[in-house]
């Protein structure tokens, strides 16, 4: 079965200064991957995905992720963070071959002005 | 495009009462989740629908947990009984399909058992 590790409970960072959420996964096949971002009170929602083709994948609001095959990793990055990104990060993964969609336990990203 | 909607967004019951949630998914999409999200947690699948029909209950606690889904759209998730450790989030999730395609989230019903 898939599995999804988020290793940082708890990421901080300056405003303006890139940021890095980490997420590694493990599927017995190829991967769909996701990440979502959950503010207070409110639902998740969806920022990008990997299915295939270029590593470098680019979402909603300015993030992006990088898929990288030989270290199972889909790190979710910024190159200049806002305040308002400030929320719950979650790393979702999804073997291509299967419905079953995995979550990490989420990485609270804190922005301080 | 309305999203998806569930209701309550907080219910606060006894243990041992009984619960139920609801869920309309965004129009056209055939599939349907429900998640229990623990505080400190990423979201647990409970079941998941396909039109009418169930793909996915392996991690319903079917003693105390029932879902259906009428006609294939909204959705109802129950609780009876419930016990503390169902204090969570109830998501509620939509998608065109399975795959590649992302899950579009309702708000979420925040359930606390005293």
């Amino acid at each position: 079965a898939q599995s999804v590790a988020q290793p940082e409970d708890q990421v901080n960072v300056a405003e303006g200064n890139p940021l890095t959420v980490k997420c590694t996964y493990s599927v017995s096949g190829n991967p769909y991957l996701f990440w979502y971002v959950q503010y207070p009170n409110r639902g998740l929602q969806f920022l990008l995905k990997y299915i295939t083709g270029d590593n470098l994948v680019k979402g909603s609001y300015g993030f992006e992720a990088e898929f990288n095959k030989s270290q199972t990793s889909f790190h979710l990055k910024k190159p200049s963070a806002l305040v308002s990104d400030s929320a719950l990060y979650f790393c979702a993964v999804r073997d291509i071959r299967g419905d079953d969609m995995r979550f990490g336990a989420g990485t609270r990203l804190t922005v301080k002005p | 495009e309305a999203g998806v909607a569930q209701s309550p967004r907080y219910k606060i019951i006894e243990k041992r009462q009984s619960v139920a949630f609801w869920c309309n998914p965004i129009s056209g999409h055939a599939t349907l989740y429900w998640y229990q999200q623990i505080l400190g947690q990423g979201p647990k699948l409970l079941i998941q629908f396909q039109n009418n029909g169930v793909v996915d209950d392996s991690q319903l606690p079917k003693d105390r947990f029932s879902a259906e889904r009428l006609k294939g759209v909204d959705s109802t998730l129950k609780i009876q009984p419930a016990k503390l450790e169902d204090s969570a989030v109830y998501l509620c999730a939509s998608t065109l399909g399975g795959g590649y395609y992302e899950q579009y989230f309702g708000p979420g019903t925040r359930l606390t058992v005293t």
